[in-house]
């Protein structure tokens, strides 16, 4: 089967950094994909990982290790804006298509 | 760049009756996802289109939802008859092509509460 975990919440503060972990189990795997979605709202892609390392994007920041399945989506100088869910997704590629398999999200809650 | 739009917002029915919901991608975008998403869990691929082929709809609830994609642009899902249980958000969303799945461009959806 195919699953993922991460947390489901997280709370921080203001300026703080996070780190919000993935682990997963799957065939066909291809890459990791990172999405953020505010409440009420659609979900907007943030960054994606094919290759073991840090991809770094502004404030944001993903790793991730194939061997390890594991990845992780890290937050920098925490804004009360950066409050929203966050979803780890595997892209999967079996037949001739890739889809994303995502996982349940975690709640990150920024306080002042 | 205009981004994905989707019709209606909102839709309430009550269970055994129909319903359709409207997605237009992104200009350009050969690829076509539509997402079930229940509340508190991560979106679930329902049927992904590459133009208006169907390429994947291992996980679309066969007896009760269809979709179709004509000419390769909008795409529109059915329920028929809708259940308790089809109670979501749908999410439409676009990519530029197979290539491009892993960043995927998302419609606002349509919240579905079956009564």
């Amino acid at each position: 089967g195919q699953s993922l975990e991460q947390p489901s919440e997280v709370t921080a503060v203001e300026g703080a950094i996070v780190q919000i972990n993935c682990t997963y189990q799957t065939s066909g795997f291809y890459g990791l994909s990172w999405y953020q979605q505010h409440d009420g709202g659609a979900p907007t892609f943030l960054s994606y990982n094919a290759l073991d390392g840090l991809e770094e994007t502004g404030r944001f920041s993903s790793f991730l290790s194939r061997s390890d399945s594991y990845g992780y989506l890290l937050l920098q100088e925490l804004q009360m804006k950066d409050s929203a869910s966050y979803f780890c997704a595997v892209l999967n590629y079996g037949g001739s298509q890739g889809n994303l398999i995502f996982g349940k999200g975690t709640k990150l809650s920024v306080k002042p | 760049e205009a981004g994905v739009a989707q019709s209606p917002r909102y839709k309430i029915i009550e269970k055994r009756q129909s319903v359709a919901f409207w997605c237009n991608p992104i200009s350009g975008h050969a690829t076509l996802y539509w997402y079930q998403q229940i509340l508190g869990q991560g979106p679930k691929l329902l049927i992904q289109f590459q133009n208006n082929g169907v390429v994947d709809d291992s996980q679309l609830p066969k007896d009760r939802f269809s979709a179709e994609r004509l000419k390769g642009v909008d795409s529109t899902l059915k329920i028929q008859p809708a259940k308790l249980e089809d109670s979501a958000v749908y999410l439409c969303a676009s990519s530029l092509g197979r290539s491009n799945s892993y960043e995927q461009y998302f419609g606002p959806g349509t919240r579905l509460t079956v009564t």
